[in-house]
């Protein structure tokens, strides 16, 4: 069966630091992965998403997040970050060929001043 | 503002009630989803519709019920209801109802059984 693992269920990181979200998934076939966030008092919104090509993917107020088929791994990056930024970071997968959406238990990034 | 809507915003009841929350998607899109988060289970997801048809279903509740209407709104029931439903309900809806979907979230309906 898939699942998704996010391994921190809060982070803590000061303003201006770089900060890395882990998320892990199993699958035995193909996915799709996304990158959600939640901010407060308000509904998920699509950070980023992989679907085929670069391994790399860019996404919306400077997130990144790099698949990784060997790791099995889609982890969310952002190299400085803004206390705007804290909220819920959710990841989500979805195997090939079917119509589920996996979502992680999300990760709470408290940015400090 | 993700173009979903959902009514009403916030709901009290009492234990053994049922409710109705209603969920508008996005104009286009034929598919609708339902989740359920609270603080102890994260986001659950309960069951999603493709024009007007079940596709898939989750962790929903024998006591729970939804359908998506010609006009493509979709309506959760919830009845018999127990303290441990009081939860933030999403509606959520995309294009397809495929996996490569981006899903667009609404505010949420926040429901409080006293």
């Amino acid at each position: 069966a898939q699942s998704v693992t996010q391994l921190d269920s809060q982070v803590p990181v000061f303003e201006e630091a770089p900060v890395e979200l882990r998320c892990n998934y199993s699958s035995s076939v193909s996915v799709y992965l996304f990158w959600y966030v939640q901010y407060p008092n308000q509904g998920l919104q699509l950070l980023l998403k992989y679907l085929s090509g670069s391994t790399l993917v860019k996404g919306i107020n400077g997130f990144e997040a790099e698949f990784n088929k060997s790791q099995t791994s889609f982890h969310l990056r952002k190299p400085s970050v803004h206390i705007s930024d804290t909220a819920e970071y959710f990841c989500a997968v979805s195997p090939g060929g079917t119509y589920k959406y996996i979502f992680g238990t999300g990760t709470r990034l408290k940015v400090l001043a | 503002d993700s173009g979903v809507t959902q009514t009403p915003k916030h709901l009290i009841t009492a234990t053994g009630q049922r409710v109705t929350l209603r969920c508008s998607p996005r104009s286009g899109d034929l598919s609708v989803y339902w989740y359920q988060q609270s603080l102890d289970q994260g986001l659950q997801f309960l069951i999603q519709y493709y024009n007007g048809e079940e596709r898939a279903k989750g962790n929903i509740l024998e006591r729970f019920s939804a359908q998506q209407f010609p006009d493509l709104h979709s309506e959760l029931n919830l009845s018999s209801l127990e303290l441990g439903d009081s939860a933030l309900y999403f509606c959520a809806s995309s294009t397809q109802g495929g996996g490569t979907d981006t899903q667009y979230f609404g505010p949420g309906t926040r429901l409080t059984v006293l």
